[in-house]
């Protein structure tokens, strides 16, 4: 079946500095969606992205899906506390309506 | 706009036991999804419904089953429990189910099997 892989598991900056994540599937997504859950919360929607190659941007945040809609990045610049959570990637295949979520990155930014 | 709410919060069962989960999904929402999220195995899908029907189910035992009504509400039900089964269930509601629509997740039921 279908696996979508995320690195790094686990990421520890000091504020002000740059994290990247990674999302990779087995298969050719449909489009990619971001989420972020912060600790003891419940995941929260970031974005989606849908075309090949797509580059978005939410303030600090750059999502990147790319050419061959098999991987995809979130790289957030300039770290602040509030960024502590862990990022999830989660694809879709085909038509179907079933989304398929990453491993997940641990993210924790100290001062 | 109320969002997902899913009940009881938190639950403790034991062994053998059965447990029934809850979700109400966003008003007008006709998509339901259910995950297990644990810390070794991360974020698993279990099964989604749309409008009273399975439309996608995960890879888990005969004991994990879910159902919706006709309202959209939705429940999930495990059966005869193991200590495995502790976990946060995560309940996720969207519009029209389709592959580009945002999913909305609810707090999670927390449950401890001893």
């Amino acid at each position: 079946g279908q696996q979508v892989m995320q690195i790094p598991q686990y990421q520890h900056v000091q504020e002000g500095e740059d994290f990247t994540t990674y999302c990779n599937s087995s298969t050719t997504l449909s489009n990619i969606q971001w989420y972020k859950q912060r600790p003891g919360g419940h995941p929260v929607f970031l974005i989606q992205l849908v075309k090949s190659g797509e580059v978005k941007k939410q303030k600090r945040l750059t999502f990147q899906f790319g050419e061959a809609k098999k991987n995809s990045s979130l790289h957030i610049t300039a770290t602040q506390t509030t960024d502590v959570g862990t990022y999830f990637c989660a694809g879709v295949t085909g038509t179907a309506s079933k989304l398929t979520f990453g491993t997940g990155t641990r993210l924790q930014v100290t001062l | 706009k109320a969002g997902v709410t899913q009940t009881p919060r938190y639950l403790i069962k034991t062994r053998g036991q059965q447990v029934t989960l809850s979700c109400s999904p966003i008003s007008g929402h006709r998509s339901v999804s259910w995950y297990q999220q644990t810390p070794g195995q991360g974020l698993q899908f279990l099964f989604e419904y749309f409008s009273e029907t399975q439309r996608n189910k995960g890879n888990f035992p005969g004991r994990f089953s879910g159902r919706q009504f006709s309202n959209s509400r939705s429940e999930m039900n495990v059966s005869t429990l193991e200590l495995g089964d502790s976990a946060l269930y995560l309940c996720a509601s969207r519009g029209g189910g389709t592959r580009t629509d945002t999913q909305y997740f609810g707090p999670g039921t927390r449950l401890t099997v001893l």
